[in-house]
């Protein structure tokens, strides 16, 4: 089965950092880009960070940009994000997604992973 | 940044067919794509490259992009389909997302 599984929110402090993980199974990780999505209570989805299948480049947006890395190890099928000087508005729940082939879409989605940024 | 609007909601009656817009500058010259989002699950994409559905969407899900609008049409609609949707494109190497349209079946 074709599965995304992400690990490590929680609870984290204000201006504290939080590094997240998602393990992929049942296809070949290092053929496909990978991202993050997140959304937070109440709001729409909004893109995080995407990563090639190469890893060679990262792309963040302007939101976490400079405070949250995307990193990928194909050895272990395992995309990471690492999310330092947490805002409160950091808070949501953090999907990771597969990017199709040859389309621009995320057609496999983990589960969810919920963050939650408090004083 | 690019940018994209979709009405917040939309309602339709069961068996009817009902129309969710996304709008943007040029948006026709970006393959969008679609995904559907129950509360407390994962997103499900159900549209990608305008029109192409993936394996085990349901036919009455299709979808259109032309000049400033694309649009996802759920023709035969059923409970099942009220959901948040939302359309998404690809623009100078960030993902973008529309605000999401919540589609209420009455």
């Amino acid at each position: 089965e074709v599965q995304l599984v992400e690990s490590g929110g929680g609870l984290a402090q204000r201006g504290g950092s939080l590094r997240l993980s998602c393990v992929a199974s049942g296809f070949t990780f290092s053929n496909y880009d990978m991202r993050w999505v997140r959304q937070a209570p109440g709001k729409g989805l909004e893109w995080v960070s995407s990563i090639p299948r190469s890893g060679e480049s990262t792309f963040h947006a302007d939101s976490v940009k400079g405070r949250f890395t995307i990193s990928r190890d194909n050895s272990k099928n395992t995309l990471s994000l690492q999310m330092n000087s947490l805002r409160d508005e950091d808070t949501a729940v953090y999907y990771c997604a597969r990017k199709m082939d040859r389309a621009d879409a995320s057609d496999i989605w983990g589960q969810g992973t919920m963050v939650t940024v408090s004083s | 940044s690019y940018e994209m609007t979709q009405p917040p909601s939309v309602s339709v009656s069961p068996g009817q067919t009902v129309s969710i817009t996304c709008s943007g500058d040029k948006l026709g010259d970006k393959p969008t794509a679609w995904y559907q989002m129950k509360p407390g699950q994962s997103p499900v994409l159900v549209i990608y490259q305008n029109t192409k559905r993936p394996s085990g969407i349901p036919e009455r899900f299709s979808g259109s992009n032309s000049g400033n609008t694309a649009t996802l049409t759920i023709s035969v609609t059923q409970a099942m389909d009220e959901a948040d949707y939302y359309c998404q494109v690809w623009d100078k190497s960030t993902v973008v997302f529309g605000g999401g349209t919540r589609l209420t079946v009455l």
